[in-house]
């Protein structure tokens, strides 16, 4: 296993225009997590599902965003109508939930997005 | 309101030199903590959590109740530990999202 995997790893579009990011979670892992992450700061969450379901989603998720995770295994984050703002890493990442404490959560590469 | 503020954007030290890397957080409960790291051109990943106690690469860090604190402590900093440290909150369910500070840059130079 490679571990979390985002596809694509880089995108630019024009402002305006939708974008989708793929993520495939560590195979086992029933958790799947969203960041967005800027210059200088540190990694932001978006929101998160438990196999299917998702079950929070920052106030940072505005009615452009919208993630997926149909089957319990890949996430899709689709950001509609693009702006400027938007430029930022998006991060995936996942775990194994457990009853209690420890509970590691394993990240992706990213996937850059510009929007020009 | 949960946050974990990391004060210092930029250290920089000397090889050798003793390194701490401050950490506070704000959250009302039993939070656990965990520091991740960001090595250049890689992907963020686990260094250590304060439940497991245990040194990491000469790292270690304790959790500090009474002044909400989780300072990243290595004695003797090597070159290869330069890298974007994150301190990180997560409540006390397992799989809760985690909250990151906004990192420090540990800059080792010999």
């Amino acid at each position: 296993d490679t571990g979390v995997s985002q596809n694509p790893r880089h995108k630019i579009t024009k402002r305006g225009q939708n974008v989708t990011f793929r993520c495939d979670p560590i195979s086992e892992h029933n958790r799947l997590y969203w960041y967005r992450q800027t210059l200088g700061q540190g990694p932001e969450f978006l929101t998160y599902f438990q196999n299917e379901a998702q079950l929070e989603k920052s106030r940072l998720l505005s009615d452009r965003f919208s993630a997926e995770r149909p089957k319990g295994s890949f996430s899709t984050l689709e950001i509609q109508r693009t702006e400027q703002g938007d430029s930022a890493m998006y991060l995936c990442a996942s775990s194994l939930a457990l009853t209690g404490y420890g509970n590691t959560i394993y990240f992706g590469e990213g996937s850059w997005l510009t929007v020009v | 309101a949960q946050r974990v503020t990391q004060p210092e954007k930029l250290l920089s030290v000397f090889k050798g030199a003793p390194v701490e890397l401050k950490c506070n957080y704000s959250y009302s409960g039993s939070p656990e903590l965990f520091w991740y790291v960001q090595y250049s051109r890689q992907r963020l990943q686990l260094l250590l959590r304060h439940i497991s106690r245990e040194s990491i690469k000469g790292f270690t860090a304790d959790l500090n109740k009474g002044e909400t604190s989780f300072h990243l402590k290595k004695p003797f900093a090597q070159e290869e530990d330069s890298a974007m440290y994150y301190c990180a909150l997560s409540g006390h369910q397992a799989g809760t999202a985690l909250i990151f500070g906004k990192g420090t840059t540990l800059s080792v130079s010999s």
